[in-house]
């Protein structure tokens, strides 16, 4: 079965400061979500990546899917406290039609420090 | 917009008794998946469904049961609880975009279940 590490698995910045979480595959990836939770709460969907080499951003969060490297990276620019939470990588353990069995990584603990 | 709604939010059980985590969903998703989430172990799916009438076994389902009889609705059982049960129970919700494309999951805020 496919297992996601992640990495570093908690961190702490400093308000300001830049930071890279990854998330790597043990098997090919066949598109990689990212999701952000906060204690307490239910998973929100941050980004979802479906071809090698593909990036996206939204505000100061961007996320890459290197498919020979079946990793995926999420760098966060100038952090706020808004943004500590805990961050989960997700990937559908089928390509093609069977995209629906999503495995997670164990998450990363981001706490940012005003 | 109402999304994905579990019911309870909290619920303490004794070891032993049974109890339904509802799930409910109003945007016509066919995926829908429960999951459970315990401290540094990330999610493990536990049953998803493809559609109404159809369901599967993920990677943890022991101790557990669900049925699919709607669209929107997708319970998760517990016959007979017991403490390693003790978690986070969420439930979510997906489309496939087009055949054979991925689509992200709408996350329920979750269930936390203790059992004493």
């Amino acid at each position: 079965s496919q297992e996601l590490e992640q990495s570093p698995q908690s961190l702490i910045v400093q308000e300001g400061k830049n930071l890279t979480i990854n998330c790597t595959s043990s098997k090919t990836l066949y598109g990689l979500y990212w999701y952000k939770q906060k204690y307490g709460e239910g998973l929100i969907f941050l980004m979802m990546l479906q071809k090698g080499g593909e990036e996206k951003s939204h505000e100061k969060i961007t996320a890459k899917l290197d498919e020979k490297k079946q990793q995926s990276s999420l760098h966060i620019t100038a952090s706020q406290p808004s943004h500590a939470g805990i961050y989960l990588c997700g990937a559908p353990a089928n390509s093609g039609g069977s995209n629906y069995k999503l495995t997670f990584g164990k998450g990363t603990l981001l706490t940012v420090n005003p | 917009n109402a999304g994905v709604t579990q019911t309870p939010k909290f619920r303490i059980l004794k070891i032993g008794q049974s109890m339904t985590l509802q799930c409910a969903q109003d945007m016509n998703h066919n995926y829908m998946y429960w999951y459970r989430q315990d401290p540094g172990m990330g999610l493990k799916l536990i049953y998803y469904s493809v559609g109404a009438g159809i369901t599967d076994k993920g990677e943890v389902p022991n101790g557990y049961n669900v049925s699919r009889s709607t669209t929107e609705d997708f319970p998760l059982r517990l016959e007979l609880a017991a403490p390693s049960q003790t978690s986070v129970y969420f439930c979510a919700s997906s489309y496939p975009i087009a055949p054979g494309a991925s689509a992200e999951a709408f996350f329920g805020q979750g269930t936390r279940l203790t059992v004493v």
